[in-house]
C-alpha cells in the first residue's frame, strides 16, 4: 500500500530557509506527480506547487517564484520542497500529495486532484 | 488566482442533508469540470472525495455527492452522521497547470 512519509516538524528563524521530504513507500513514484500544499493556522489549504518525477518539471503559482524548489529524487522515491526568505507567515503544515496523469505523444494532461496525501510536516517560523 | 469562495460554516443535524457551496470564476471552476472536494479532520491528511465534480472516489460512501452550475460548484453531505464533522475544500484546476483551493468550511454535525 503507498504511503507518503514526510520529514519532522521544523523551526526555522525568519529569513532562513526549511527544506521538507516526502518518500513515496510501496507504490509507484516514477508515473506521479507530487504536490505541495500548505494549511496556514486560520487560513484555508493553499496549492504551492507540482513536480512530475519522470520528467522533471515543476509547476507553481507567480507568488512562489523566487523563493520555492521542489526536487524529486528517483533513486530514493522522495519529493522535496524548499522555501526561501521564510517569514512568520509562513508558518504552516506542508503537506505532499500525489496526483496521476496520462503520458501521450510527448505530453502529459494531469488529473488535477490529489488522492493520496502525506500527514504534513509543521514548520514554525517566529524568532 | 485568487481563491475559491466558500461558506466558512455549515451544520446540520444527524440524518440530515447540508449542501456546501464553492465559488469561483469563469477562469476557474466554470471553465473546467475539474472540481474536487477534500474532507480535513484536523491533525490528519486530507481525503479526497469528489473529484471531477461528480466522481467520488472508491470506498467514499455515495452519501457524498458533487454537482455544478455555472461559476459555483456544490458539495453535498446526506443522512449525515458524528464523523462527518471536519473541515471541506473545494479545489479547481484554474489553467496553465495551476490549481486554486478554497477557504474551507467547517461543517458541525449538531
Amino acid at each position: 500500500q503507498v504511503q507518503l512519509v514526510q520529514s519532522g516538524a521544523e523551526v526555522k528563524q525568519p529569513g532562513s530557509s526549511v527544506k521538507v521530504s516526502c518518500r513515496a513507500s510501496g507504490g509507484s513514484f516514477h508515473n506521479d506527480a507530487f504536490n505541495w500544499v500548505r494549511h496556514a493556522p486560520g487560513q484555508g489549504l493553499e496549492w504551492m506547487g507540482r513536480i512530475v518525477p519522470m520528467f522533471g518539471t515543476v509547476t507553481f503559482p507567480q507568488r512562489f517564484q523566487g523563493r520555492l524548489t521542489i526536487t524529486a529524487d528517483e533513486f530514493t522515491s522522495t519529493t522535496y520542497m524548499e522555501l526561501r526568505s521564510l517569514r512568520p507567515e509562513d508558518t504552516a503544515v506542508y503537506y505532499c500529495a500525489r496526483e496521476d496523469y496520462d503520458f501521450w505523444s510527448g505530453d502529459y494532461t494531469f488529473y488535477y486532484y490529489m488522492d493520496l496525501w502525506g500527514k504534513g510536516t509543521t514548520v514554525t517560523v517566529s524568532s | 488566482q485568487s481563491a475559491l469562495t466558500q461558506p466558512p460554516s455549515a451544520s446540520g443535524s444527524p440524518g440530515q442533508s447540508v449542501t456546501i457551496s464553492c465559488a469561483g470564476s469563469s477562469s476557474d471552476v466554470g471553465n473546467y469540470n475539474y472540481v474536487s472536494w477534500y474532507q480535513h479532520h484536523p491533525g490528519k491528511a486530507p481525503k479526497l472525495i469528489i473529484y471531477e465534480v461528480t466522481k467520488r472516489p472508491s470506498g467514499v460512501p455515495n452519501r457524498f455527492s458533487g454537482s455544478k452550475s455555472g461559476n459555483t460548484a456544490s458539495l453535498t453531505v446526506s443522512g449525515l452522521q458524528a464523523d462527518d464533522e471536519a473541515d471541506y475544500y473545494c479545489c479547481s484546476y484554474a489553467g496553465s497547470d495551476n490549481l486554486v483551493f478554497g477557504g474551507g468550511t467547517k461543517l458541525t454535525v449538531l
